[in-house]
């Protein structure tokens, strides 16, 4: 059973930096790509970043990039999403989401929240 | 910067047929663009419905169909349930190695 177990959340006054991860289980971790996906309080779904199977590649949204990076740990199942300089926009639900193929998504986790307020 | 354009919200009377589209702000969706569908209920996570167009997801029900309609992505539902009530997203795949949500469609099924 294909499992992802998001951590990391919580609150950070803006500037401050964050580190999230996703652990997996249930499936050949280092084949697939996986992607960050957030959703902001009574908003909808926005693509945040995605790696690919062998971290080698990476991509992100313009909203986050130069400040956000994804990077995994093939070793040990999980991913990461490394957040600095955190604005209040960013606060949001931070899903992790694993790749059916590398244009869609099959499994989610249940998400981790980031608050950014001073 | 592009948009990806859904309803935002539908109504549907129980057994009835809904069709949710998933449009861009300029031009039109394709195959190349591989739409994939979500649900998503309050305070859960999204639960994948259909990928690559037209496949329904492991366990999905038959209810739920994907299409190309005109220079739009479709969701159809059929034979609308009271658990069919919940947010649906679309998602693009761009060219450039990105990936677009739509903004959500709230369905109603009363």
């Amino acid at each position: 059973e294909v499992q992802l177990l998001e951590s990391g959340g919580g609150l950070v006054q803006p500037g401050r930096s964050l580190r999230l991860s996703c652990a997996a289980s249930g499936f050949l971790f280092y084949n697939y790509a996986m992607t960050w996906v957030r959703q902001a309080p009574g908003k909808g779904l926005e693509w945040v970043s995605t790696v690919t199977g062998n971290g080698g590649l990476t991509y992100s949204a313009d909203s986050v990039k130069g400040r956000f990076t994804i990077s995994r740990d093939n070793s040990k199942n999980t991913l990461f999403l490394h957040m600095n300089n955190l604005r209040a926009e960013d606060t949001a639900v931070y899903y992790c989401a694993k790749a059916r193929s590398w244009y869609d998504f099959d499994y989610w986790g249940q998400g981790t929240l980031v608050t950014v307020s001073s | 910067q592009t948009v990806v354009t859904q309803e935002p919200s539908f109504s549907v009377s129980p057994g009835g047929t809904v069709t949710i589209t998933c449009g861009l702000s300029s031009g039109s969706v394709s195959t190349t663009h591989y739409p994939s569908w979500y649900q998503q209920t309050p305070g859960q996570a999204p639960r994948t419905l259909i990928y690559s167009t037209n496949t329904r997801s492991s366990g999905v029900s038959d209810r739920f169909s994907g299409s190309i309609l005109g220079n739009k992505a479709a969701l159809t539902i059929t034979g609308a349930q009271a658990d069919d009530e919940s947010d649906y997203y679309c998602v693009l795949y761009m060219e450039s190695d990105n990936w677009v949500f739509g903004g959500g469609t709230k369905l109603t099924v009363l």
